[in-house]
């Protein structure tokens, strides 16, 4: 089985509607994060969490919010979805030990999300 | 604004060869360097992580540091179609208590049997 998992791979929704992207981790790891990744972006972090009572905004972070609801999961949800937070979401992981020390991250399968 | 730059390719090089992928960064505070690479469609997948000025050599692969230059590097050799795909530098971006990663947006590899 997979260490990071996420629900659902493909999604279609429409403007305007509310949507929720689940990730799962059975790594034991701390902390989790919330990336979107658009062609010729790169990576950019969305939204990330240390530990259940550690909320912290990336650097794109409007129009998305997230839910920490257990240390072994992290939802991200499009409150009002618009069609250029159409991409590919990736959530990612790492152990939260190695204090000053930026740790590996290991990533989820993604998420490819469409809003028309 | 911190930033990551690497050349988006695509980078051919026909199998065998040497592959060589580079990056520049812009935060001197940055301490933690890490190459993934990335097939099309799938998840980022780490290759190898430096912390230290100098070459490190994990089979294939060779990761450059030099802080001085703001310069990481991963070299590829003998370079088989197995490798074709993105490969991204991300470095660690010292903000206090909580550092995260910034991700350069990728170069493609493609090897050519």
């Amino acid at each position: 089985d997979a260490d990071v998992t996420q629900t659902p791979r493909n999604r279609i929704t429409k403007t305007g509607k509310r949507i929720m992207l689940e990730c799962s981790q059975t790594k034991g790891h701390d902390r989790m994060y919330w990336y979107r990744q658009d062609p010729g972006l790169g990576l950019r972090l969305i939204y990330y969490s240390f530990d259940v009572k550690d909320i912290n905004k990336g650097e794109i972070s409007d129009g998305y919010s997230v839910s920490r609801q257990a240390q072994a999961k992290f939802s991200l949800s499009l409150e009002s979805a618009i069609p250029n937070q159409t991409a590919l979401y990736f959530c990612a992981t790492s152990e939260g030990t190695s204090g000053r020390v930026q740790e590996t991250q290991y990533f989820g399968p993604g998420t490819r999300l469409l809003v028309l | 604004q911190k930033e990551v730059e690497q050349n988006s390719g695509p980078l051919s090089v026909p199998e065998g060869a040497i592959a060589s992928l580079n990056c520049t960064y812009s935060d001197r505070g940055s301490q933690s360097f890490f190459w993934y690479r990335q097939y099309s469609g799938k998840s980022p997948e780490l290759i190898m992580f430096i912390y230290s000025n100098g070459d490190k050599e994990d089979g294939r692969f060779t990761a450059q540091l030099n802080k001085a230059s703001q310069y990481v590097s991963l070299l590829i050799r003998d370079s088989q179609p197995s490798d074709s795909a993105t490969y991204l530098c991300a470095v660690e971006a010292y903000g206090g208590a909580t550092n995260k990663l910034i991700f350069g947006t990728g170069t493609l590899l493609a090897v050519q049997p």
